[in-house]
């Protein structure tokens, strides 16, 4: 499968854990987005990277949050200290520069009890 | 900053009717992609239909095509020949090419459509 592959699809931790969403784009992708989507809402911008580069994080909350992209492996969204409103699906997308169209991963839906 | 408008919340309209999604959007900017998303129940994004901002032509993708007004800032998705597989939250995006690279995708907050059979 080519496409952007995330995991894990379903993801459950209590309050004060951790969540780590990893996310692979697709082959030949060097730009990672991580958009998160609240029930009934459409997908807020969190955080665009390159590789070993955060380009833009004005959508990611200032604390709890990080996200990287390292040389080799997947992007990794991390949430620390996770409280309840942090459920949500996370999704990922890639893109090649220039191209101007995103390709979706299928989501990673996290539920904090 | 960027926004995109979904007026209607849900949809419900007859299996093989044609049905109209609309989305406004603001800009201060001249080049960009307009999207449609389909997300179905198994929650997937998937894209249905992409418009360069600079084309005058309207997209069409088999029973999808859309009404891009770049005046009005206007680009509507219209459904022909609906079939029970198009029932799905329908995400209108839009997405600025600046200079340096794509930025991120600012998304609508979605309209939920059913057809009913």
């Amino acid at each position: 499968n080519a496409g952007v592959m995330q995991n894990p699809r379903h993801l459950v931790r209590r309050r004060g854990q951790e969540a780590r969403l990893r996310c692979s784009p697709m082959k030949g992708h060097s730009h990672v987005y991580w958009y998160r989507q609240l029930p009934e809402e459409g997908l807020k911008f969190m955080v665009y990277l390159q590789k070993e580069n955060i380009i833009d994080e004005s959508g990611m909350p200032k604390e709890r949050f990080s996200a990287e992209f390292p040389k080799e492996g997947p992007s990794i969204l991390r949430i620390q200290q996770v409280v309840r409103g942090d459920s949500a699906a996370y999704f990922c997308a890639s893109s090649n520069l220039g191209a101007g169209e995103l390709f979706f991963g299928e989501g990673s839906r996290l539920t904090v009890l | 900053a960027q926004t995109v408008t979904q007026s209607q919340p849900e949809m419900s309209v007859q299996e093989a009717e044609t049905v109209t999604l609309s989305c406004t959007y603001d800009t201060s900017e001249n080049n960009y992609y307009l999207f449609w998303y389909k997300q179905p129940p198994s929650r997937q994004m998937i894209l249905v239909i992409r418009q360069e901002a600079y084309k005058q032509q309207n997209a069409t993708e088999n029973r999808f095509s859309v009404n891009f007004q770049k005046a009005a800032k206007s680009f509507s998705l219209k459904i022909s020949d609906s079939q029970l597989g198009d029932t799905a939250m329908y995400f209108c995006a839009f997405i600025l090419i600046s200079g340096g690279g794509a930025d991120g995708l600012t998304f609508g907050k979605g309209t939920h459509l059913i057809i009913q059979p």
